[in-house]
């Protein structure tokens, strides 16, 4: 089966950094993606990851290890309005040729001043 | 360009009644997807349509439908609605079906009393 695990909740200063991380257990895997998700509205995209390594995007990054079953997103410099759910979701070999994704129950980011 | 749209914005409907949720995809796109999210829990894949096909079905019983149409727009049908069908429900479009980048509606939050 498919099993994705990210911490529930974690907590962060404004102007810090957090890294919030994801292991995966997958038949197969064919790409991970993370989504920010406030309160009451619908996830937005962040990052796509299918290759081992590091992708960049201004204050947001996203790690993957595929042999390892491990992404992480990081987030630097961080704002008050970056307070909302991080969704880690799979797409593997049994989504076919379809883009179902699995998700993560989501890790939920408080950020205090 | 306009995102995602989907229609209600919210519903209260009782047991036993049946409900329809519309979503339009970004222009261009062709493929709609439905998922659920219940309460502090991740999106859980419905559906996936493309070129008005259904490409992929997750583990929903068969109360659960969709469609698509000419124009790429999708209906998602539940019929006899139970207390646990309460959620959240996301529509998301990509280009294609299969790698590409999945992006969310603001979704329909149905309550069933």
């Amino acid at each position: 089966g498919q099993n994705i695990d990210q911490p529930t909740e974690m907590t962060a200063t404004e102007g810090a950094i957090v890294q919030i991380n994801c292991t995966y257990q997958t038949s197969g895997f064919n790409g991970l993606f993370w989504y920010q998700q406030h309160a009451g509205e619908a996830p937005t995209f962040l990052s796509y990851n299918v290759l081992d390594g590091l992708e960049e995007k201004g204050r947001f990054s996203s790690f993957l290890s595929r042999s390892k079953g491990y992404s992480y997103l990081l987030l630097k410099e961080l704002q008050m309005k970056d307070s909302a759910s991080y969704l880690c979701a799979v797409r593997g070999l049994w989504s076919g040729n379809t883009g179902k994704l699995i998700f993560g129950q989501g890790t939920t980011l408080q950020v205090k001043p | 360009d306009a995102g995602v749209t989907q229609s209600p914005t919210h519903l209260i409907k009782t047991r036993g009644q049946q409900v329809t949720l519309r979503c339009s995809p970004i222009s261009g796109h062709k493929s709609v997807s439905w998922y659920q999210q219940v309460l502090g829990q991740g999106p859980q894949f419905i559906f996936q349509y493309y070129e008005k096909e259904e490409r992929g079905r997750g583990n929903f019983p068969d109360r659960f439908s969709a469609r698509q149409f000419p124009n790429y727009s999708s209906e998602l049908n539940v019929n006899a609605l139970l207390l646990g069908d309460s959620a959240l429900y996301l529509c998301a479009s990509s280009s294609l079906a299969g790698q590409e980048t999945q992006y969310f509606g603001p979704g329909t939050r149905l309550l069933v009393l």
